[in-house]
């Protein structure tokens, strides 16, 4: 079974809308982390958040914020007020094995375009 | 900018060689990653190492190799290259030692295509 799973391939939305980019995860391990990178045309990969699995809160940066559903093992990145800049390649990702060493999966990823 | 260097940028080498590929995490960081991303397998954890000692290890051929020295740079050898090997390869690095969550800050990449 894949570790991340990221079902949409490519997703288009309008300058100042939202948009939210699906990930689930699966995990058994009870202790695990969940980060959603950005990589833009030119190739780097940006961090943008994090959620760890005992959080009681969802995470949010600025306009990022990830809604965490964790019997549904969901971790969505929701970007508020789309800009031209956000259009990028987005990757959920998911640490497990706190205890016996980290592994790092990252599911296929989302493009994402932002129409003017 | 993140801060993480890699050098080179782009390698160009033919199959059967080897590579050496380096990596300068951010000042202060002890943590440094090794990432694979190609085509077909997607982004892909291969080593991590956390002040010098190596902490886990993922999808790393045996033909791969990683150190990290005590100044903290790292390096990834990568030997008897085939044409699948041809991927971005990331360094990132990170102030935990993996026992806590936290950012990782990645450099810019090593393209790597093997003739």
């Amino acid at each position: 079974a894949q570790k991340i799973t990221q079902t949409q391939p490519g997703m288009f939305v309008q300058e100042k809308e939202a948009v939210t980019l699906d990930c689930t995860y699966d995990t058994s391990d009870p202790s695990y982390g969940l980060f959603w990178y950005k990589q833009p045309s030119s190739g780097e990969m940006i961090f943008l958040i994090y959620q760890g699995s005992y959080d009681q809160q969802n995470a949010t940066e600025g306009r990022y914020s990830l809604n965490f559903q964790k019997a549904r093992k969901s971790a969505n990145l929701v970007i508020s007020a789309s800009q031209l800049g956000d259009s990028a390649m987005y990757f959920c990702a998911m640490r497990e094995g706190w205890n016996t060493g980290n592994q790092f999966y990252f599911g296929t990823g989302t493009s994402l375009t932002v129409i003017p | 900018d993140s801060g993480v260097t890699q050098t080179p940028k782009h390698l160009i080498t033919a199959t059967g060689q080897r590579v050496t590929l380096r990596c300068s995490p951010r000042s202060g960081d002890l943590s440094v990653y090794w990432y694979q991303q190609s085509l077909d397998q997607g982004l892909q954890f291969l080593i991590q190492y956390y002040n010098g000692e190596e902490r886990a290890k993922g999808n790393i051929l045996e033909r791969f190799s990683a150190q990290q020295f005590p100044d903290l740079h790292s390096e990834l050898n990568l030997s008897s290259l085939e044409l699948g090997d041809s991927a971005l390869y990331f360094c990132a690095s990170s102030a935990s030692s993996g026992q806590g969550d936290y950012e990782q800050y990645f450099g810019p990449g090593t393209r790597l295509t093997v003739t």
